[in-house]
């Protein structure tokens, strides 16, 4: 079946700083979407981009398709301790597929 | 609206026993899917429907693993008999694609322990 690609497994950083994660896929793919988990909950929707080469903001996230349509990134910038937590990257191959979901980032901040 | 239900929040049980997970879609979505979650396997597809339908059930790890969408607000995952190794955190989400929308809505999840 279709795999995705994410890195970096996990992440320790300080508070204030930006991180970077990204998603890669050997398919195309026309939908990506990102996800946070926090502790003892279900995934919740963070971004969702449908066109490649958009890039989308909401607060201090910000996402982009990449435009090869096989890659997507995501960036939070001046991290605070809240943004602890897994970040999924999800895609969607063409046609009306179930999404595809990466393994997950850890992200851990240090206040 | 209240986003996707599912009951139990925890679940303890023995080996061997019975167990039924229990979901309620958002209103008005057409999709349902249910997913399992470990730290080895991470977020696993077991089985989706569309309209009440099962539409691929390739993921359900083997036979003791059932679904059922009886109506568009409630389906079941049963496992029996239970065994360890189906200790996981059972996710159900639900969506409402469109031909340029496509973002699937989880629930809380199910914590499943099995003795």
């Amino acid at each position: 079946g279709q795999q995705l690609n994410q890195s970096p497994q996990s992440m320790f950083i300080q508070e204030g700083e930006d991180v970077s994660m990204n998603c890669t896929s050997s398919s195309i793919f026309n939908t990506w979407l990102w996800y946070k988990q926090d502790p003892g909950e279900g995934p919740v929707l963070l971004i969702a981009l449908y066109k490649a080469g958009e890039l989308t903001s909401n607060g201090r996230l910000t996402a982009q398709f990449g435009i090869t349509r096989k890659d997507s990134f995501l960036n939070i910038s001046a991290s605070i301790p809240s943004d602890v937590g897994i970040y999924f990257c999800a895609g969607q191959i063409p046609g009306n597929t179930p999404l595809v979901f990466g393994k997950g980032t850890r992200l851990s901040v240090i206040a | 609206d209240a986003g996707v239900i599912q009951s139990p929040r925890h679940e303890v049980t023995e080996m061997g026993q019975e167990v039924t997970l229990r979901c309620k879609p958002i209103s008005g979505h057409d999709y349902l899917f249910w997913y399992r979650q470990t730290m080895m396997r991470g977020l696993e597809l077991l089985i989706y429907f569309n309209n009440n339908v099962p539409i691929d059930d390739s993921g359900m790890p083997e036979d003791r693993f059932s679904a059922k969408m009886p109506n568009a607000s409630f389906s079941t995952l049963k496992i029996q008999p239970s065994e360890p190794r189906d200790s996981a955190v059972y996710f159900c989400a639900s969506s409402f694609p469109t031909s340029t929308i496509n973002e699937q809505f989880f629930g809380p999840g199910t914590r499943l322990t099995v003795l």
